[in-house]
């Protein structure tokens, strides 16, 4: 079965300082994930997926297949960054979710 | 935009009480998924359907079951609500996208508390 892991539950950082949240999956084939986050009070939405290659709100995601990672950076982080991150991976037309990171920027 | 709603933000039932949570989207996706949100477990499939009265189980469907009688709406049902099942139910939808995962949006939530 597909698992997604993240080992952190929360992630502390001050503002300005690179972060980076943590994604470690198992599957077998070539794998499709994404980063979701919820804000505070708000749904939780689609940040970025791996085959957009895409940078959102600063944030990037490198799908790393050797060490089966997919981990969120960021250079520089700001208080608005503060929310939950999911990492998932697709499962045909479902997502597999890890266990959410809090991430926490503080001033 | 793509709206997905929820019936009710808070609910506070009894245990043995029947539950019914709904969902409805508006953007005639094909798949509705209902998962349960909880600390340190993340985000558990329960249920999603990928067409009218077609459902398949998630990884949790023990003690739930689901209705989706009309595209835009797909309900979640507690037949005999436990207090293992207090928790926060998030709704999806998404297009049906042969071949791929297709972004999920998601509802509000509903914040289901049994005592």
């Amino acid at each position: 079965a597909q698992r997604v892991t993240q080992p952190e539950k929360l992630l502390s950082v001050f503002k300005g300082a690179p972060v980076e949240l943590k994604c470690n999956y198992s599957y077998s084939g070539s794998p499709e994930l994404f980063w979701y986050v919820q804000y505070s009070r708000q749904r939780l939405q689609l940040l970025l997926r791996h085959i957009s290659r895409e940078s959102i709100k600063g944030f990037t995601a490198d799908l790393n297949k050797g060490e089966t990672s997919f981990h969120l950076k960021k250079p520089f982080a700001q208080e608005e960054d503060s929310a939950m991150y999911y990492c998932a991976l697709s499962e045909g037309n479902k997502l597999v979710f890890g266990a959410g990171t809090i991430l926490r920027v503080k001033s | 935009d793509v709206k997905v709603t929820q019936s009710s933000r808070y609910l506070v039932k009894r245990t043995g009480e029947k539950v019914f949570l709904e969902c409805v989207q508006d953007m005639d996706h094909e798949n509705m998924f209902w998962y349960r949100q909880d600390p340190g477990l993340g985000l558990r499939l329960i249920y999603f359907s990928y067409d009218v009265k077609m459902k398949e189980k998630g990884d949790i469907p023990e003690g739930y079951s689901v209705s989706r009688e009309k595209k835009e709406r797909f309900s979640l049902i507690l037949e005999s609500a436990s207090t293992n099942q207090t928790s926060m139910y998030l709704c999806a939808s998404s297009w049906g996208l042969a071949g791929g995962t297709d972004t999920q949006y998601f509802g509000p939530g509903t914040r289901l508390t049994v005592l």
